[in-house]
């Protein structure tokens, strides 16, 4: 069974640019969460996204937003960049939402905001 | 909000040594995890804990939880080289759909 993939792997831009990630979740799972990884403030919840629906949202502005499709893929946008935002950005994905369910996570994003 | 603090954050042992990483959590959770990150790599999930008093044992790690001191311990028997990397326990919100991480324990296992 393959895992969680994301696309791009890699990815450089400039201040006041905007991005966007993909992320496909393993056959059959249906959550997706996302997550931020940094240095300094170690690795942060995103958002989380179940059949199409918003579950639940971290405390990231505004210009952070994602969406789930109807064949369980995500992407998740960032408008506006600002250096902080250099970051591994990493997707999971579990059978169910909101259970006990392990999250799977994939190789990750790694977002460089110059 | 929920916390979730780990230590220590830096481990350095030699092969053949027994240790423990401690996980502390400030809020009520049921559900624990723990996972695995080497370096430049993704998390690999390592073991799920569901219910106070929950022990999981794979190859030289052993995790346990203590839903009512909100711990959980990683236990580290006759260290290898190969057990060298980041390990994080993550806490459930509240609300079941968010993962709270500890800042991880960075591992060298050295000869």
């Amino acid at each position: 069974k393959a895992g969680v993939t994301q696309t791009p792997r890699y990815l450089i831009k400039t201040r006041g640019q905007q991005v966007t990630l993909s992320c496909s979740p393993i056959s059959g799972h249906r959550s997706v969460s996302w997550y931020q990884q940094t240095p300094g403030q170690g690795l942060q919840f995103l958002f989380e996204y179940f059949s199409e629906t918003q579950r639940n949202k971290g405390n990231f502005p505004g210009r952070f937003s994602g969406r789930q499709f109807s064949n369980s893929r995500s992407e998740m946008n960032v408008s506006t960049l600002e250096l902080g935002d250099s970051a591994l950005y990493l997707c999971a994905s579990s059978l169910v939402s909101g259970g006990a369910d392990t999250q799977y996570f994939g190789p990750g994003t790694r977002l460089t905001v110059l | 909000e929920l916390k979730v603090e780990q230590n220590p954050l830096f481990l350095s042992m030699q092969e053949g040594k027994n240790y423990t990483i401690y996980c502390n959590y400030s809020t009520t959770s049921d559900r624990l995890y723990w996972y695995r990150q080497d370096p430049g790599k993704s998390l690999e999930s390592l073991f799920v804990l569901l219910s106070n008093g929950a022990v999981k044992q794979e190859g030289r790690l052993m995790a346990s939880l203590d839903t009512k001191a909100r711990l959980s311990t990683l236990h580290i028997t006759a260290a290898v080289h190969d057990l060298s990397a980041t390990y994080f326990c993550a806490v459930d919100s509240n609300s079941g759909y968010a993962l709270n991480f500890g800042k991880g324990t960075s591992l060298l296992v050295t000869p």
